[in-house]
């Protein structure tokens, strides 16, 4: 069964620093992996899908990284801003046309202005 | 493209109560997913449509859930004889590769 973790559970940065979060999955049997954002009370904004042939994929500020055999993925965030602060998720689609996604727990950023 | 969109956005109701929701799906898009979140977690899987037909269910959908696409373009998940253990955000989405969701359904059950 596949289990997705995301450590730290809560990360509070100052504005304007680069941080890193961190997603890891136990099975890399994977199709893809999406990264998420959530506000509070709200449903899901897509950020970054990254192919399970894919090793990173950029947008603006964000860019994530898949390293499929080591089960781990990152998104990097440039240059923070408090309309930065939000949960993170990262879910992962299996191989083998099973479509559902598995998500992690997710990490809660709060940026310190 | 109007995004995926989800109705009512919050729904209190006692015990014992059904409760049906409804999602429309961006127009394009034949894939159509369902997911419970509870606070603190991330969503669950409960099932998945393509077209009208109804690919996979999850053991978390009881014989108490169940969900309908019918002419293949909005879904429908109703809740039977709700339980305080179903209070929850519901999630739909929809795609054909990148899952894009809606803004959920939030349900307290007294």
């Amino acid at each position: 069964k596949q289990e997705v973790t995301q450590i730290p559970a809560a990360l509070s940065v100052p504005e304007g620093e680069n941080l890193v979060l961190n997603c890891s999955f136990t099975d890399s049997a994977i199709y893809n992996l999406q990264w998420f954002r959530q506000d509070p009370g709200k449903g899901l904004t897509s950020l970054l899908l990254i192919q399970s042939s894919q090793r990173e994929q950029t947008s603006g500020r964000l860019n994530a990284s898949l390293d499929k055999s080591s089960g781990r993925s990152t998104l990097y965030i440039a240059a923070s801003q408090p309309g930065d602060s939000a949960t993170y998720l990262c879910a992962v689609r299996p191989d083998f046309g099973n479509e559902k996604l598995t998500f992690g727990t997710g990490t809660r950023l709060t940026i310190i202005p | 493209d109007t995004g995926v969109s989800q109705n009512p956005r919050h729904k209190i109701t006692k015990r014992g109560q059904n409760v049906t929701f409804r999602c429309d799906p961006i127009s394009e898009h034949n894939r159509l997913y369902w997911y419970r979140q509870t606070l603190g977690q991330g969503p669950e899987f409960l099932t998945y449509f393509q077209n009208e037909a109804q690919l996979e269910k999850s053991r978390l959908l009881s014989d108490r859930f169940s969900a309908e696409r019918p002419k293949g373009s909005f879904s429908t998940l109703e809740i039977q004889r709700t339980e305080q253990g179903d209070s929850a955000m519901y999630l739909c989405a929809s795609g054909p590769e990148t899952q894009y969701f809606g803004p959920g359904t939030r349900l307290l059950v007294l």
